[in-house]
């Protein structure tokens, strides 16, 4: 079964420092998708990035980078310069390969990030 | 933009009392997805379908029953609401079973619900 583990519970940070949110994951599929969501204090579910298993280059996006590292089974997050907006509980999740009935997305518990003045 | 919405956004129940939830959504994806968060779980999958009248069990499936009679609706059932069923309460919606197309998948809004 696949499983997502997201160590960190909470995380406080003062603006402008960098953080990175951990992300390991488990599953005996060769073929899978990664993603990373966010869930701001409005509840909505934002989609940041979906990876493939066999795309294991890194991806920057302005403040937001994603490290995934098949070798230990990671997809760190990275926000580099926290700004106050970037308060918001950040989720990890995998999905399986195959276009089944039973395929799905499975969660980490989430990471809830502060980010202070 | 929403292409999909839940309904109700909130609700209060009294316990025992049967509670249906709905998602709709315009974009005729072919998956829809009921999660429920509570804290220190993340999301856990309740129920999907992966088409018109299929279904299937999630991971926390049991008090819960869905129904899925057209594409755009995808109905989550508490037939005997309890306490441990206070929770928020997610859809989604994918075209592809993987995420693998577009944005992957799409959450609803959210119904808070809470049992008492």
């Amino acid at each position: 079964a696949q499983k997502v583990t997201q160590a960190q519970t909470e995380i406080s940070v003062v603006e402008k420092e960098d953080v990175t949110l951990d992300c390991v994951y488990e599953t005996r599929d060769t073929t899978y998708y990664l993603f990373w969501y966010k869930q701001p204090p409005s509840g909505e579910l934002v989609f940041l990035i979906r990876r493939n298993s066999f795309d294991e280059q890194n991806e920057i996006s302005g403040r937001y980078s994603w490290n995934f590292q098949k070798s230990t089974s990671s997809f760190n997050f990275t926000i580099t310069a926290s700004q106050v907006v970037d308060s918001a509980v950040y989720f990890c999740a995998l999905s399986e390969a195959e276009e089944t009935s039973g395929s799905r997305l499975t969660f980490g518990e989430g990471t809830q990030l502060t980010v202070n003045p | 933009d929403a292409g999909i919405t839940q309904s109700p956004r909130h609700k209060v129940t009294e316990t025992g009392t049967p509670v249906t939830l709905r998602c709709h959504q315009t974009e005729n994806h072919r998956y829809m997805y009921w999660y429920r968060q509570d804290p220190g779980h993340g999301l856990r999958l309740i129920h999907y379908s992966y088409g018109v009248k299929d279904t299937d069990k999630g991971e926390v499936s049991d008090g819960y029953s869905v129904s899925r009679s057209k594409t755009e609706d995808f109905l989550l059932t508490l037939e005997s609401a309890t306490s441990s069923q206070t929770s928020v309460y997610f859809c989604a919606i994918s075209e592809s079973g993987t995420g693998r197309m577009n944005y992957g998948y799409t959450f609803g809004s959210g119904t808070r619900l809470t049992v008492v």
